[in-house]
C-alpha cells in the first residue's frame, strides 16, 4: 500500500495558463475526491467519483474547472483560464467502500 | 446551510496542560473524523468516531463524539511540543447505503504547545 499519491506537488503557473493535476488513488479504492484548501482555512469538497462515475460537484466548480476518472483509477483535474484566486492547495483522497478517505500530498498551485 | 464549527480556533498551550478542542456541527450525521495538518503538509488521519457515544484514545489524544447534541471534542492530556499543528474536525455527510460521501471541514484549530 503506498498510499494516494498526487503530481506535481508544487505548480507556479501564469494568470490565464491552463493546468492538470493528477491523482494516483490507493489501489482497489473506488471512490476519489477532491478539495481545495486556501490558506488558513480547511479543505472544500469539489467533487467525487466512484469508479469512473462523476457522482456530485460542488458549486465551487465552475466550467473552468473540469475532473476525469477515465477507468476508474487515476483521475485528472484541470484547470483552465487560471486565476489568482485559484492558488491554493488541491487535496486528492480515496476511500473504500463504505468508510474513510485517506488524503495524498496534495498540489500546491500559485498563479502569478 | 451546513456548518462545522471548532473552537478555539488558536490554542498556546503549555507543556504539561490538559484542554480540550470542540467541534459542533449542523446537520445530522453519525460519522466524524479527526484529522492533523502540520505546515504545508497534508491530513493525517487521527481518529475516526462511527456512532453516537464513541470514544477514541491515541496516545494524549482522546475524541469522543455526541451526534445528539453535534458535538465532538478532542482532549489533549498532559501536551507536549510534538502536538503542535493544526486540528481538523470533518463531519461525514453519507450518501447512498451509508458510504462516505462528502467531508464537510471545521474551521481548524491551531494548537501551539510551548516549553
Amino acid at each position: 500500500d503506498t498510499g494516494v499519491s498526487q503530481d506535481p506537488r508544487h505548480k507556479i503557473t501564469k494568470r490565464g495558463q491552463n493546468v492538470t493535476f493528477r491523482c494516483d488513488p490507493i489501489s482497489e479504492h473506488n471512490r476519489l475526491y477532491w478539495y481545495r484548501q486556501t490558506l488558513g482555512q480547511g479543505p472544500e469538497f469539489l467533487t467525487y467519483f466512484q469508479n469512473e462515475a462523476q457522482l456530485e460537484k460542488s458549486r465551487l466548480l465552475s466550467d473552468r474547472f473540469s475532473a476525469e476518472r477515465p477507468k476508474g483509477s487515476f483521475s485528472t483535474l484541470e484547470i483552465q483560464r487560471t486565476e489568482q484566486g485559484d492558488s491554493a492547495m488541491y487535496l486528492c483522497a480515496s476511500s473504500p467502500y463504505p468508510y474513510e478517505q485517506f488524503f495524498g500530498p496534495g498540489t500546491r498551485l500559485t498563479v502569478l | 446551510e451546513l456548518k462545522v464549527e471548532q473552537n478555539p480556533l488558536f490554542l498556546s498551550m503549555q507543556e504539561g496542560k490538559n484542554y480540550t478542542i470542540y467541534c459542533n456541527y449542523s446537520t445530522t450525521s453519525d460519522r466524524l473524523y479527526w484529522y492533523r495538518q502540520d505546515p504545508g503538509k497534508s491530513l493525517e488521519s487521527l481518529f475516526v468516531l462511527l456512532s453516537n457515544g464513541a470514544v477514541k484514545q491515541e496516545g494524549r489524544l482522546m475524541a469522543s463524539l455526541d451526534t445528539k447534541a453535534r458535538l465532538s471534542t478532542l482532549h489533549i492530556t498532559a501536551a507536549v511540543h510534538d502536538l503542535s499543528a493544526t486540528y481538523f474536525c470533518a463531519v461525514d455527510i453519507l450518501g447512498y447505503g451509508g458510504a462516505t460521501n462528502k467531508l464537510i471541514f471545521g474551521t481548524g484549530t491551531l494548537l501551539a504547545v510551548q516549553p
